[in-house]
């Protein structure tokens, strides 16, 4: 079957380091991959969205890759900030209508 | 604010009752999903419209839960006689057609329910 993982287990790191997230995902070949922010009480927030030709995506803090013979996406933030502080949920396109969410991880930006 | 829009915000029931969730889109915006979102895990599809069709029901969306969109615009999800496994966060998203159907989701601020 199919399955995305994230790291359930936050992510605590130091103002100002690099802050990188993984998302696994199996049994699929994904056309695209997006990632969304999600704080407490919120919905989510679309950030990024990579295709299968691109290996690597930014926006201005962020940056994304995509390698698809590991069937993985890393997520990165540089220069992080305490307002980073958020869980993040990788969508990889997964054949049908509607995306299909990770569990998040959350990240913990500590000042 | 032009965003997507869901009401209530928060909904506290007891057991057994019947609660109806609102959604409205971005009014250009074709498609619609809802989602349930319970604490540490991700939304979960459950249901997707184009216009007014409803096009895709997840099986976790059991015959106690309903969902209309009766003229391509606002949603609403109905979940009759409400269980304590109902409680949740209800997410309505929509996005664009666009080709290909690589289109971000915008999201609401979710209806958050609490059985008792």
């Amino acid at each position: 079957s199919q399955k995305i993982e994230q790291n359930s287990e936050a992510l605590n790191i130091q103002e100002g380091k690099t802050a990188t997230l993984t998302c696994n995902y199996t049994n699929y070949s994904p056309a695209y991959l997006q990632w969304y922010r999600q704080d407490p009480g919120r919905g989510p927030v679309f950030l990024l969205l990579i295709r299968e030709n691109e290996k690597e995506k930014r926006k201005e803090r962020l940056k994304v890759t995509f390698d698809t013979t590991l069937k993985q996406s890393l997520f990165h933030i540089t220069a992080s900030q305490p307002a980073d502080s958020a869980t993040y949920l990788c969508a990889p396109d997964m054949g049908r209508r509607a995306l299909t969410f990770g569990s998040g991880t959350r990240l913990q930006v500590q000042p | 604010d032009t965003g997507v829009s869901q009401d209530p915000r928060h909904k506290i029931t007891k057991r057994g009752q019947n609660v109806t969730f609102r959604c409205d889109p971005i009014s250009e915006h074709n498609r619609l999903y809802w989602y349930r979102q319970t604490l540490g895990q991700g939304p979960e599809f459950l249901t997707y419209f184009q216009n007014e069709a409803q096009l895709e029901k997840s099986r976790l969306l059991s015959d106690r839960f309903s969902a209309e969109r009766p003229k391509g615009s606002f949603s609403t999800l109905e979940i009759q006689r409400t269980e304590q496994g109902d409680s949740a966060m209800y997410l309505c998203a929509s996005s664009p057609v666009r080709v290909p159907n690589t289109g971000e989701l915008f999201f609401g601020e979710g209806s958050r329910l609490t059985v008792l």
